[in-house]
């Protein structure tokens, strides 16, 4: 069945450094792409999506595109803050009636 | 506009008995989906609601059901608890059922069984 991938964390980082967080999925068809977060004692949030082949997904500097080739859709953000930290999920959609499928999380702390 | 509100969000029960958690749907929304979030793992999607009626469902056995009501909130009813049952549950609403992928999540209902 369909999958999702996630690096395993947690990933920390000193403040104003480069992210990455790698997500590689298997599904059959063609899915939609995901990257949520959840920040401490909130509920998940959409960060970005992208729903075809060469998309790219941005918002609140954060980027990921969308590779049909490598099967992958990483996370990237060039400079990070203290605000960041968080858990992020990668997830897909495509099986019909807006279900997702996460990947297991990637927890992300930023150090000043 | 509200948004996801779960209840409650804490609670403890023992092995064999029931729970009911709640879930109200951010204003507009039509659609209630569900997820179980083990420790450390993502969350796995249980079941979606759509106008009151089951619309698609997860690998969880016949003891998980649920409910939508008429203003959209829903429930969600565990019988026969288990200890792997402990985990953080989540409810989530949208507008419709396309594959938008994006949903509204609730902070989550914690359970413990012991």
């Amino acid at each position: 069945g369909d999958s999702v991938t996630q690096m395993e964390g947690p990933v920390t980082l000193s403040e104003e450094a480069f992210l990455t967080i790698n997500c590689t999925y298997t599904a059959t068809g063609y899915p939609s792409l995901f990257w949520y977060v959840q920040y401490p004692g909130e509920g998940l949030q959409l960060l970005l999506k992208a729903t075809k082949a060469d998309d790219k997904g941005s918002n609140k500097g954060f980027e990921a595109t969308y590779r049909k080739e490598t099967t992958s859709f990483h996370l990237e953000k060039g400079s990070v803050q203290v605000s960041d930290s968080a858990v992020y999920f990668c997830a897909l959609s495509g099986g019909g009636y807006n279900k997702l499928i996460f990947g297991a999380g990637t927890r992300l702390a930023v150090h000043p | 506009e509200t948004g996801v509100t779960q209840s409650p969000t804490h609670l403890i029960k023992t092995r064999g008995q029931q729970v009911t958690l709640r879930c109200s749907s951010q204003s507009g929304h039509n659609t209630v989906s569900w997820y179980q979030q083990a420790l450390g793992q993502g969350p796995q999607f249980i079941f979606q609601y759509y106008r009151e009626e089951e619309n698609g469902r997860g690998n969880f056995p016949p003891r998980f059901s649920g409910l939508q009501f008429p203003n959209y909130s829903s429930e969600l009813n565990v019988n026969a608890l288990e200890l792997d049952d402990s985990a953080l549950y989540l409810c989530a609403s949208s507008a419709g059922t396309d594959d938008t992928g994006e949903l509204f999540f609730g902070e989550g209902s914690r359970l413990t069984v012991l």
